[in-house]
């Protein structure tokens, strides 16, 4: 079956610009998360999506950043009015049980952000 | 707060030997779980091994084990008969089993080198 799934792959964008990112989970997971990985660095934790239970955003640097989803589908990070040190590539991963026992979760490719 | 501490930034290992990457922990939860994942130079997050901090015995999943010492915080990961595939960078991360359900709290990576 699929994995999950990002787009774009790469983006470029000017300073100040917003951009969007998806990510596709794997069909009937009912978790999503959205990390951030700088270049030479460990994974940061940004958002928390289970099921419709209401995010946890603790994760998130500012409220220049937002991300939604619509039930247990599709989600998008949004990143307003961007700045240099949003580049990093930001990776979306799935689980279909989170909390207990293993809750393994699968990451998608990668979304490389570059803020110039 | 949540810590994972990988001290060796790089390692370096001939084809055929073992080779152990340090990782420690830092938590006062009772239950967690940790984790090891592989990211090679394509960027994918790729799952490994996992240990539950309940679990008696120490995790083996074919060539990878997970050395834990519960009392020392400590979960190193063991390569047996590297292979010149195993080169990547490796994480080790550990989720909660209570709190922000399935978060990963991320280390900040080893980079691996297999040399025939």
């Amino acid at each position: 079956g699929a994995g999950v799934s990002q787009s774009p792959s790469n983006k470029v964008t000017e300073k100040g610009k917003d951009v969007e990112l998806r990510c596709d989970p794997i069909s009937g997971h009912t978790a999503l998360y959205w990390y951030r990985q700088r270049l030479g660095q460990g994974l940061e934790f940004l958002i928390y999506f289970q099921g419709n239970s209401a995010p946890d955003k603790s994760g998130l640097p500012s409220d220049r950043f937002s991300a939604e989803r619509t039930g247990e589908s599709v989600s998008t990070l949004t990143i307003q009015r961007t700045q240099q040190e949003d580049s990093a590539v930001y990776l979306c991963a799935s689980s279909s049980y989170p909390g207990q026992g293993m809750g393994e979760q699968y990451f998608g490719p990668g979304t490389r952000l570059t803020v110039t | 707060a949540q810590k994972i501490t990988q001290t060796q930034p790089g390692m370096f290992v001939q084809e055929k030997e073992a080779v152990t990457l340090d990782c420690t922990y830092d938590t006062s939860d009772q239950s967690y779980g940790l984790f090891w994942y592989k990211q090679p130079s394509s960027g994918e997050m790729i799952f490994l091994i996992y240990q539950g901090s309940y679990d008696e015995q120490n995790a083996t999943e074919g060539r990878y084990s997970l050395n834990f010492q519960k009392a020392r915080k400590s979960a190193n990961l063991v390569i047996s008969a590297s292979q010149l595939g195993d080169s990547a960078m490796y994480f080790c991360a550990m989720t909660l089993h209570g709190s922000t359900l399935g978060r990963l709290y991320f280390g900040r990576g080893t980079q691996l080198t297999v040399w025939p």
